[in-house]
């Protein structure tokens, strides 16, 4: 099984959806994030949780919101899902503090909107 | 405004050769960088990295080095194998912003048999 499980690994909605993606880790890491990444550019990052009780806003949250279930799981939602929004998503984890932590992967969750 | 850059799209190389790709950044601040490898339908796997005290780190047939004074970095993959071919993508990290990764665009590597 996969470290880092994102659900679904597809979706295809319409504009104006609440949209949910999961993802749930059993690496046992203290940091969760979440991604978007569109044809041609980078990762940029959505929103961040250190601890269950900590949520940050990232570099691209507008029209975002996240809920840090428990320390396995962090969900992104969509409250009205626009077209723009149509990108690659990527949730991830590390263990903690220090620049050489590498941030572990999902596989993405790819999502749609018409 | 973009901090690290991947000027190259991408890149072809044969197999056996060398495979050199370049990273820019303009934050003087960031401490760590590193490199993630991308399959098509999977998400980035960490490949490398280094610190910003060290100015080269090699893990078999990779090795990243690290130019501070022209803010400059490459990954070198020696021997390039036909599935090295991905997207590599350039990491940054300041302690400043508790270690949040700044990315680039990309590079897709194509090693050809």
């Amino acid at each position: 099984d996969a470290d880092v499980t994102q659900t679904p690994r597809n979706r295809i909605t319409k504009t104006g959806k609440r949209i949910m993606l999961e993802c749930s880790q059993t690496k046992g890491h203290d940091r969760m994030y979440w991604y978007r990444q569109d044809p041609g550019l980078g990762l940029r990052l959505i929103y961040y949780s250190f601890d269950v009780k900590d949520i940050n806003k990232g570099e691209i949250s507008d029209g975002y919101s996240v809920s840090r279930q428990a320390q396995a799981k962090f969900s992104l939602s969509l409250e009205s899902a626009i077209p723009n929004q149509t990108a690659l998503y990527f949730c991830a984890t590390s263990v903690g503090t220090g620049g050489d932590q590498p941030q572990h992967f999902g596989d993405g969750t790819r999502l749609s909107i018409l | 405004d973009q901090q690290v850059k991947q000027n190259s799209p991408s890149l072809s190389v044969q197999e056996g050769r060398i495979s050199i790709l370049n990273c820019d950044y303009t934050n003087s601040m960031f401490d760590y960088f590193l490199w993630y490898k991308k399959y098509p339908a999977e998400g980035p796997t960490f490949l490398i990295s280094i610190s910003s005290i060290k100015d080269k780190n090699e893990d078999g047939r990779f090795t990243v080095f690290l130019n501070k004074s022209a803010k400059h970095l490459s990954l070198h993959i020696v021997p390039s194998q036909p599935g090295d071919s991905a997207v590599y993508f350039c990491a940054a990290s300041a302690i400043g912003s508790n270690y949040k990764l700044t990315f680039g665009k990309g590079t897709l590597l194509t090693v050809n048999p």
